[in-house]
Formats: C-alpha cells, structure tokens, sequence
C-alpha cells in the first residue's frame, strides 16, 4: 500500500531534550516535505527536499532541521524544542516537484507536546 | 506572492442539503488550486485540482469546484451532504515561477453536517 508513515504519532517531551520524528514513503517520491499546523493558521511549510541531498527553507524553519541523505526518508529535528514549536506535524510527499502540479500524499501527523 | 482565504472558518448544513465552502486566492502567475480534506486523527487527502485544464473540476466523493478567474475565486460544492463529510476543507493554491516548490494553505473550513 502507498503510504507516507511518520514516527511517533504522539510525543510528549520537555524543553531542550532532542527529538527525531521520522518521516518514510514507499512510493518513490523525489519531493518531500514538513508542515505543521497550528488552529486557524492552517499548515505552514517547515522544510522540503526537491531530491536525495537538495532541501531548502519553507516558511518557518527556525528551531528546525531536516536531512536526506535516501530518497524515502525525510527525518525532522528539533534539536533544542521549545514549546512554542508544540503543534501537529505532517510529513508529505509527492512524484516531483510542485511545478509539475502532483498532489502532495500525507501522513497521518504527529502531535508533540514541549512542556 | 500568493495567498489564499477561505472565507468562512466553520460550516455547519443539514445532511441532504448543499455544500458550499469558499476560497478565494491571490497570485502572481496562472495558479495550480487544490482542495484537501482532513477527517480527525489523520491526515489531508486530495479532494481535487485544478491545473489550467477545464474550470469545473470533479473530485472524489462528489465534490467539485469551479475555477473563476474574474473572481479569484475557487468555491468547493456539493449537491447533498452526507454525515461522513463532516471535516475540516483546505484550499491550497501553488504558483509558477519562483514559487514552484511552495504549496500555500487556506486557514481551513470546518464543516459539520447534522440530521
């Protein structure tokens, strides 16, 4: 089946204490992308990744980083949280770039907590 | 720049009766228009889209929306609601060049349908 998966779906941590959330497609997509979103924001664009070793910032990248070093991975770190980045995150993925108007495939979100 | 407003933050109609969620956009270039679905827990799947192609779209489920340039708007309807379509609706509109690589969301609708 295709699907974007995302670990862990929910994390409750504290301030300043590293974390990972995964992010894996099996559908061989070269664009990737983080969102997160906040009520009555909307999603906002965190980072993507057009291909293996190419990201680049989206809207709010502070406090953010990301990798990919393999084409289905696509890994978000927080590596100092702090409670303003609590919120509902989402992994997406899509064939190609956007220009090329794919739609973007999701994964079910992750909710983290920074206390 | 683009933009895109989703002009009402709740709907709520009567199971059997239209649905009418509305989304106007702001952009530099021809846009690409999307319209997402999220139920709770999970995340956003394509309604439907419109790339340039005709300006009445059909989507799954039902759905379709009517792309009008002279009104910059991209409403999303549907003739009957039925109770499974209770949701929150984003509008999302993409650019050309330059913002190739950047989907902007709506703010989202959430629609609540009763009996």
């Amino acid at each position: 089946e295709a699907q974007v998966t995302q670990n862990p779906r929910y994390l409750i941590t504290v301030t300043g204490k590293k974390l990972t959330v995964t992010c894996s497609q099996n559908m061989n997509h070269e664009y990737m992308s983080w969102y997160r979103q906040d009520p009555g924001l909307g999603l906002r664009q965190i980072y993507y990744s057009m291909n293996v070793e190419v990201t680049d910032k989206g809207d709010v990248p502070e406090g953010y980083k990301v990798s990919r070093k393999e084409k289905r991975n696509f890994p978000l770190i927080l590596e100092s949280p702090s409670p303003n980045q609590t919120s509902l995150y989402f992994c997406a993925s899509s064939l190609t770039g956007l220009s090329s108007n794919q739609p973007q495939h999701f994964g079910d979100g992750t909710r983290l907590s920074i206390l | 720049a683009q933009s895109v407003t989703q002009l009402d933050s709740h709907v709520s109609v009567s199971e059997g009766t239209p649905v009418l969620l509305r989304c106007n956009y702001s952009s530099s270039y021809s846009p690409s228009l999307f319209w997402y679905v999220q139920h709770p827990n999970k995340g956003l799947q394509l309604l439907l889209k419109y790339t340039s192609a005709a300006t009445l779209v059909k989507g799954i489920n039902g759905f379709e929306a009517e792309f009008k340039k002279s009104e910059t708007s991209f409403h999303l309807t549907k003739p009957s609601a039925h109770m499974s379509d209770a949701a929150e609706y984003f509008c999302v509109v993409t650019g050309g060049r330059g913002t190739a690589s950047k989907l902007t969301f709506g703010t989202g609708t959430r629609l609540q349908v009763t009996l």
